[in-house]
């Protein structure tokens, strides 16, 4: 089957860095897409990556490694509006994306 | 702004209603499509559109029917709904299908509350 998986919650401090992990299988594999999604609000698109490695973006990047059905979400110098859901989804074959439950991100004064 | 909109932003209707939830997107996009968002769970694809034309339809039931009329307009069409089809609806719209135009784009949703 395919499946998504990235942790329920995680808790930082603002300023500081957090990493959100996200591990994937599907049948075929076109690309691993990051949403940010605050309470309330459309998710918006944060990412996308199909190769291998990390791509930069400000303070957010995201890093794929295809051999490992893994990715990573990287948030530098965090600030307060940081605080939000950070979805994972990776699109396959059939250009489906899959989606993960969501990483509730809460970030401390 | 995402360039997608959808009315209403909420709604509440008891389960012998009849309703419809709209979605426009003003992006030039050929695909789009429908999900529902429960508490903690992942988005369930509902619906896809692409270039007017139904290509997938993720088992859903029939008391939801969607509806396009053109490529920028997306309907919800809502009848003897139960209380656990109460989500949060979102429309959503990309370039194409494919080819590396598959960015998908989201409009804020709708609030459904089912009594």
């Amino acid at each position: 089957g395919q499946n998504i998986d990235q942790p329920t919650e995680m808790t930082a401090t603002e300023g500081a860095i957090v990493q959100i992990n996200c591990t994937y299988q599907t049948s075929g594999f076109n690309g691993l897409f990051w949403y940010q999604q605050h309470a309330g609000e459309a998710p918006t698109f944060l990412s996308y990556n199909v190769l291998d490695g990390l791509e930069e973006k400000g303070r957010f990047s995201s890093f794929l490694s295809r051999s490992k059905g893994y990715s990573y979400l990287l948030l530098k110098e965090l600030q307060m509006k940081d605080s939000a859901s950070y979805l994972c989804a990776a699109m396959d074959s059939n250009y489906q994306l899959i989606w993960g439950a969501g990483t509730k991100l809460i970030i401390k004064p | 702004e995402t360039g997608v909109t959808q009315t209403p932003r909420h709604l509440v209707m008891g389960m012998t209603n009849k309703k419809s939830l709209k979605c426009e997107q003003h992006l030039g996009h050929n695909a789009m499509y429908w999900y529902k968002q429960s508490a903690k769970k992942p988005l369930e694809l509902m619906f896809v559109y692409n270039f007017k034309e139904q290509t997938e339809n993720n088992s859903v039931p029939s008391r939801f029917s969607p509806e396009c009329p053109n490529s920028s307009h997306l309907f919800l069409h809502l009848h003897t709904l139960q209380p656990e089809d109460s989500a949060l609806y979102l429309c959503a719209s990309s370039q194409d299908r494919g080819e590396g135009r598959e960015t998908q784009y989201f409009g804020p949703g709708t609030r459904l509350l089912v009594l």
